[in-house]
């Protein structure tokens, strides 16, 4: 079965530091992924899909970028953290356009 | 703009009464439309779902039901059980892509 895995669970950041937030899926080959954020109160909103590797569509401009340097490996990356990049952050992978998508447990990201 | 609306923040309902979660959409592109549950720390899990072909689809307790034409949708628990206390959301995919777009989600507390 697949299983999708997300570290680390909680961090906390001072403004201008850099960020690597990692997710790796096991069990299936070529997933779609997908990158999350949800502000507090609020619902999620897509920042980065992946369709394959080095391939990466950005949703909204901002602060962050994401890579996917292997198959089932998918990055979150900042090179300088605002305090506006606090959130919940989660990693998804689907089988396809028409498939669920399956989220990570999530990274909760405070920026002091 | 919000294309995918839940407009009641929190539902409160009795063990073994039934639970109703609306959720309103704008874009008629929308082809397929998703529900999840989401519990404090963890990552939505995927509940039901529904092509934009069919008006019904049962799953055990959960019923998702869509109305194209008012541009609604709504998931159904019956009975409601403690453990069903969680965060629901929607969610609307755009035709042909693999993005998903996410409703602010509806805490529902179910009592015993």
């Amino acid at each position: 079965s697949q299983t999708i895995h997300q570290w680390p669970a909680t961090l906390v950041q001072p403004v201008g530091s850099p960020l690597s937030l990692e997710c790796t899926v096991e069990g299936t080959s070529n997933p779609n992924l997908y990158w999350y954020r949800q502000a507090a109160g609020r619902g999620l909103q897509l920042l980065f899909y992946s369709v394959g590797i080095g391939q990466i569509s950005s949703e909204v401009p901002q602060n962050l970028s994401a890579s996917r340097p292997q198959d089932r490996q998918f990055i979150l990356s900042s090179k300088k953290l605002l305090l506006s990049d606090s959130g919940f952050y989660l990693c998804a992978w689907s089988l396809g356009q028409g498939q669920p998508q399956h989220f990570g447990d999530g990274t909760r990201l405070s920026i002091l | 703009d919000q294309q995918v609306k839940q407009n009641s923040p929190s539902l409160s309902v009795q063990e073994g009464r039934i639970s109703i979660l609306n959720c309103d959409y704008t874009n008629s592109m929308f082809d397929y439309f998703l529900w999840y549950k989401k519990y404090p720390a963890e990552g939505p899990t995927f509940l039901i779902s529904i092509s934009s072909i069919k008006d019904k689809n049962e799953d055990g307790r959960f019923t998702v039901f869509l109305n194209k034409s008012a541009k609604h949708l709504s998931l159904h628990i019956v009975p409601s059980q403690p453990g069903d206390s969680a965060v629901y959301f929607c969610a609307a995919r755009p035709g042909n892509t693999g993005k998903l777009i996410f409703g602010q989600g509806t805490t529902l507390q179910v009592k015993p």
